[in-house]
């Protein structure tokens, strides 16, 4: 199982809008809508922050909101702020029921 | 609290053995899908393995990279989970973390909802 495609890097004002993306195949991320996104700082333990491609744990801020288009799934994180710098990785149900994460995107809050 | 802590983590030569442990509290640990999930360092995520719960016969799934060589376990009167690693490389060197499926519609699965708790991590080295 193939890690899935994210983007190096993203960045961002304060108060912008930034989003990543996460690309798989029809036999994971197309197939499925078991999407889930996580958040992790330096030295920290990763947070789920989105699951079932839009869905919100609670607590989590109403700034993250997910989608999906055919093979790519997105995180969109409104109204950047300083705590939001963290990687982020995506995760798909597959086919194979084995899991399967995506390469990670560094966000930088400019 | 709901809580997660990993212990047995190590420096072990290639080729040697480890158990990893992870304590649960706070929650019903026999109604989750447990995962372990590993960091190399500098690296992303990667999924290692899987058991799931009593209703699902603790059936497990392993990542191609290990399978074969760890195996995972959990004792449901305990609350722990536990990660049997043989056979050890240099390339499984990295921070490996205990994680709980999420729980949705009544249904605890990690490769459904993803995983919502996690442990703090502990640190396995494979070298000489």
């Amino acid at each position: 199982q193939s890690a899935l495609t994210q983007p190096a890097s993203v960045s961002g004002s304060p108060g912008q809008s930034i989003t990543i993306s996460c690309t798989g195949t029809s036999s994971d991320v197309g197939g499925y809508n078991y999407v889930s996104w996580y958040q992790q700082h330096p030295g920290k333990a990763p947070k789920l922050m989105i699951y079932e491609v839009s869905n919100r744990p609670s607590g989590v801020s109403n700034r993250f909101s997910g989608s999906k288009s055919g093979n790519t799934a997105s995180l969109t994180i409104s109204g950047l702020q300083a705590e939001d710098e963290a990687d982020y990785y995506c995760s798909s149900y597959t086919s194979s029921s084995k899991g399967v994460f995506g390469t990670g995107t560094k966000v930088t809050v400019l | 609290e709901v809580q997660l802590v990993e212990s047995g983590g190590g420096l072990v030569q290639p080729g040697g053995s480890l158990r990893l442990s992870c304590a649960a509290s706070g929650f019903t640990f026999s109604d989750h899908y447990m995962d372990w999930v590993r960091q190399a360092p500098g690296k992303g995520l990667e999924w290692v393995g899987r058991t799931r719960n009593k209703a699902n016969s603790y059936t497990t799934e392993y990542a191609a990279s290990v399978k074969g060589r760890f195996t995972i376990s959990r004792d449901d009167s305990k609350n722990s989970l536990y990660l049997q690693m043989n056979s050890l490389k240099t390339e499984d060197t990295a921070v490996y973390y205990c994680a709980r499926a999420y729980c949705s519609g009544g249904s605890c699965y990690s490769h459904y909802y993803g995983m919502d708790v996690w442990g703090q991590g502990t640190t396995v080295t494979v070298s000489s």
